[in-house]
């Protein structure tokens, strides 16, 4: 079965500064990756998604992952943080025959002035 | 049609009470997904639907779940005889036919509170 583990449940950061959220994966075969993130009272909303084509993948505001496989990595980073970061992200997996996405417990950052 | 709606958006109940959540997907979309999350936690997988035809059940959907989406569009999550357990967040979502997008829609979510 597939399934992510995202290693940091909290990460701090000062704005202005790189922001890197970790997480792997465990697969059978080739996985399809996303990042989420949820802004506290809102809906979550789709960060960037892997599907097998190029392995540095370019998501919204900034954000950005690379797949490595001989890692079974799929870190986010964002070269320098804003205040309109802060919030929970999401690995997540796809897995099943119904595209089920399977979620990590979350990342909440936090980023100071 | 301008993404998932979910109604209520809170809900607060007394233990025992029975719930029903709607969710209207994207109109073109024939696949629509329940989810729940907890505080602290990332959504967890309840239940799939393509069309009107429920595949898929998650062994977190006891007895006491049930979910339908009749005709292929809005679907509804009731839950009987609540429990304080069953306090989360409700999510829906939906996605269309073209997998290689894999173009998920989620809406807002209805928040249980079971007192």
């Amino acid at each position: 079965a597939q399934s992510v583990t995202q290693l940091d449940s909290h990460v701090s950061v000062s704005e202005g500064t790189p922001v890197l959220l970790r997480c792997n994966y465990s697969s059978s075969y080739s996985p399809s990756l996303f990042w989420y993130v949820q802004h506290p009272n809102k809906g979550l909303q789709l960060l960037l998604k892997y599907t097998s084509a190029a392995t540095l993948v370019k998501g919204i505001n900034g954000f950005e992952a690379e797949f490595k496989k001989s890692e079974t990595s799929f870190h986010l980073t964002k070269p320098s943080a804003h205040m309109s970061d802060a919030a929970e992200y999401f690995c997540v997996v796809i897995s099943g025959g119904y595209n089920k996405l399977i979620f990590g417990a979350g990342t909440r950052l936090a980023v100071h002035p | 049609d301008t993404g998932v709606s979910q109604d209520p958006r809170h809900k607060i109940t007394k233990r025992g009470q029975n719930v029903t959540f709607r969710c209207d997907p994207i109109s073109e979309h024939n696949r629509l997904y329940w989810y729940r999350q907890t505080l602290g936690q990332g959504p967890e997988f309840l239940t799939y639907f393509q069309n009107e035809a429920q595949l898929e059940k998650s062994r977190l959907l006891s007895d006491r779940f049930s979910a339908e989406r009749p005709k292929g569009s809005f679907s509804t999550l009731e839950i009987q005889r609540t429990e304080q357990g069953d306090s989360a967040m409700y999510l829906c979502a939906s996605s269309g036919r073209e997998f290689g997008n894999y173009g998920y829609t989620f809406g807002s979510g209805t928040r249980l509170t079971v007192v």
